[in-house]
Order: C-alpha cells, then structure tokens, then sequence
C-alpha cells in the first residue's frame, strides 16, 4: 500500500520568511504532483514532477523531486499572504493507470 | 475551455434518501475519477474511469455507493440510500492520460 506523508501538517509563518513543505512516499512512484486548495474551493495543479533530480518553479514556489529518497520538497521563499491555502502533494500508483494517493495536506498561514 | 463541471454544487439531503451527483469531465480527457474530502480522511479516491470503462472501484466504501460513466462527456456518482457519515465534499477530476488531473469546484453534501 502507497503511503504520503506530509509535514508539517500546519505551518503559520511571517511575510518575507523562506520555508520547505516535505513530502515523504513509500513506494516506488512515476511522477509526483502537487496542488494547492484555497479555503472552501477546489484543487489547483501547481506542479508535475517526472524524474529524480526535477525541479520546477513558479513565482515564489519551487519544488524538487528525489525518488531515491522517495522525498518531495516545496520550497516558499519570501512568503506573501497571497500563499496561504492548503498544499497537497500526491504520488501516482506505477502500472495504476492514473491513480493518486494524496498526502494529508500542509495548511499554510502566512502573517503580514 | 470551461474546465470540469459539477453539479450540484450544495446538496442538503435527508438520511436514506438517494443523492446524485453530476459530472461532466473537459472535453477530450479520457479517465475520469472521483474524489471524496473529509477532515478526518482528507482526499479518498474512490473510483476512476478510461474511456468510459470503470477500471478502480476498490475505495466506494459501501455497496451505498455506484458510479456510471455512459459516455465520454457525463458520470454520475450515486449514493443510495444517503446516511450522515456521508456528508462531505465529493470532486470530480479529469486527465488526458496519466497526466495532471484536473479537478471540478466539487458538490457539499449535506446528509442531515
């Protein structure tokens, strides 16, 4: 069974401060995902990652892949408040079709 | 395009009676899935389709629970009869094959 384990689970931070979200997975996987929910809406995709060493960033968030550690990070650098919302990253089954098993989620506050 | 649809977007019910809930994937994606969020379970999968055929169904937690897909632009998710412990939100998401799923704005359920 594929497990997602995120933390921390809820992180409150100032405006202007950097911080990493890690996403830890338990088997072997294709590709990660991550996606963001704002308070009472549905899932954004924010970023696909396909191979061992990807990164890709977008604005203030960067995210990096390490199958061999089976780790996945989300990199915050100089938060604005327009980023908080829940982050979740999710972690495909290998020869599932498309099946995702989702982490429980970083609820992320960020403080003007 | 209009991205997936949803509908309804509130349902407020009454334990056992029936509740039918309406998806409508982006055109031309070809797997179809079906999401449940909690507090206590966060996001479950509970069923997903390509091209059109139901593929995983081992997360419908009850025989309660049926979903159909009879072509390529609908799916419905039925639950029959409704109990309170199925109140949640249920999401609807999309993929043009493994690829990024793209999720709907999702139905509150409400089983009173």
């Amino acid at each position: 069974e594929l497990k997602v384990e995120q933390n921390p689970l809820f992180l409150s931070m100032q405006e202007g401060k950097n911080y990493t979200i890690y996403c830890n997975y338990s088997t072997t996987s294709d590709r990660l995902y991550w996606y963001r929910q704002d308070p009472g809406k549905s899932l954004e995709s924010l970023f696909v990652l396909l191979s061992n060493g990807a990164v890709k960033q977008e604005g203030r968030l960067m995210a990096s892949l390490d199958t061999k550690a089976r780790l996945s990070t989300l990199h915050i650098t100089a938060a604005v408040h327009d980023l908080s919302a829940t982050y979740f990253c999710a972690v495909d089954l290998p020869n599932a079709g498309n099946m995702l098993t989702f982490g429980g989620g970083t609820r992320l506050m960020v403080k003007p | 395009d209009a991205g997936v649809i949803q509908s309804p977007r509130h349902e407020v019910t009454e334990m056992g009676q029936e509740v039918t809930l309406r998806c409508k994937p982006i055109s031309g994606h070809d797997y179809l899935f079906w999401y449940r969020q909690t507090m206590m379970r966060g996001l479950e999968l509970l069923i997903y389709f390509n091209n059109n055929v139901p593929i995983d169904d081992s997360g419908m937690p009850e025989d309660r629970f049926s979903a159909k897909m009879p072509n390529a632009s609908f799916s419905t998710l039925k639950i029959q009869p409704s109990e309170p412990r199925d109140s949640a939100v249920y999401f609807c998401a999309s993929s043009w094959g493994p690829d990024t799923q793209y999720f709907g704005p999702g139905t509150r359920l409400t089983v009173l």
